[in-house]
């Protein structure tokens, strides 16, 4: 079946370590975006791409970074100079052109150990 | 995009239907209203959306006024299962979805 896939579901990093969150999407779409989600609260939006070897930043983009080397894949990296890195992060891809909606994934619960 | 706003929660009675609204007062006419809903710890699911006609799948139904100012999404026979976090957004077609923005959204409770 097509969707996203992110890995791990649980992650957990000790302070001063960078770490890498994985998605990947086979649904062929064209947009891909990071989300950060603490509790009780809505979606912030970190980084997106619309395209293969672009991105831009989102509105929480401090202490966060990104790749866009395959049209599938998208991953985030949550480095050490993000101070309140303990989230839930939501990756979710979008077919450009039209009013599709937005896909997700399951999401990726980061603590910090 | 436009911004939308949503009641903080909601309680239904299981079996009854669901009716949760949303405001997009300064909604724009080529705008679309998506819903979508988040079960806890998992990623949010799209519901259904619209753009100015009333629209119903399996899900649920879509309800949207006239003026387009505002919206109900409605669960026609609510069951447990419906428990979640409810959010309403807008977006233009043809536009980048990250602009959209996600609220804190309504939590509906359903009740045996």
């Amino acid at each position: 079946d097509g969707g996203i896939t992110q890995s791990p579901k649980y992650l957990f990093r000790k302070e001063g370590q960078n770490v890498t969150l994985s998605c990947e999407q086979n649904l062929n779409h064209d947009a891909m975006y990071w989300y950060r989600q603490d509790p009780g609260q809505g979606l912030r939006l970190i980084y997106y791409s619309q395209i293969v070897n672009d991105f831009q930043k989102g509105d929480i983009a401090e202490g966060y970074s990104v790749s866009r080397e395959k049209k599938e894949s998208f991953p985030l990296t949550v480095t050490s100079a993000q101070k309140n890195p303990t989230a839930f992060y939501l990756c979710a891809s979008l077919r450009q052109g039209g009013n599709q909606p937005q896909h997700f994934g399951d999401g990726t619960r980061l603590s910090i150990l | 995009d436009a911004k939308t706003t949503q009641p903080t929660s909601m309680d239904c009675a299981e079996g009854r239907a669901a009716n949760l609204p949303c405001n997009h007062s300064t909604i724009s006419g080529n705008e679309y209203v998506y819903w979508y809903r988040q079960i806890h710890s998992q990623g949010p699911q799209y519901i259904i959306h619209g753009l100015k006609n009333n629209e119903t799948n399996e899900m649920a139904s879509l309800i949207i006024t006239e003026d387009r100012k505002s919206s109900t999404l409605i669960l026609p026979h609510a069951t447990l299962r419906d428990t979640a976090v409810y959010y309403c957004i807008v977006r233009a077609s043809n536009t980048n979805a990250g602009k959209s923005t996600f609220g804190d959204g309504t939590t509906l409770t359903v009740k045996p």
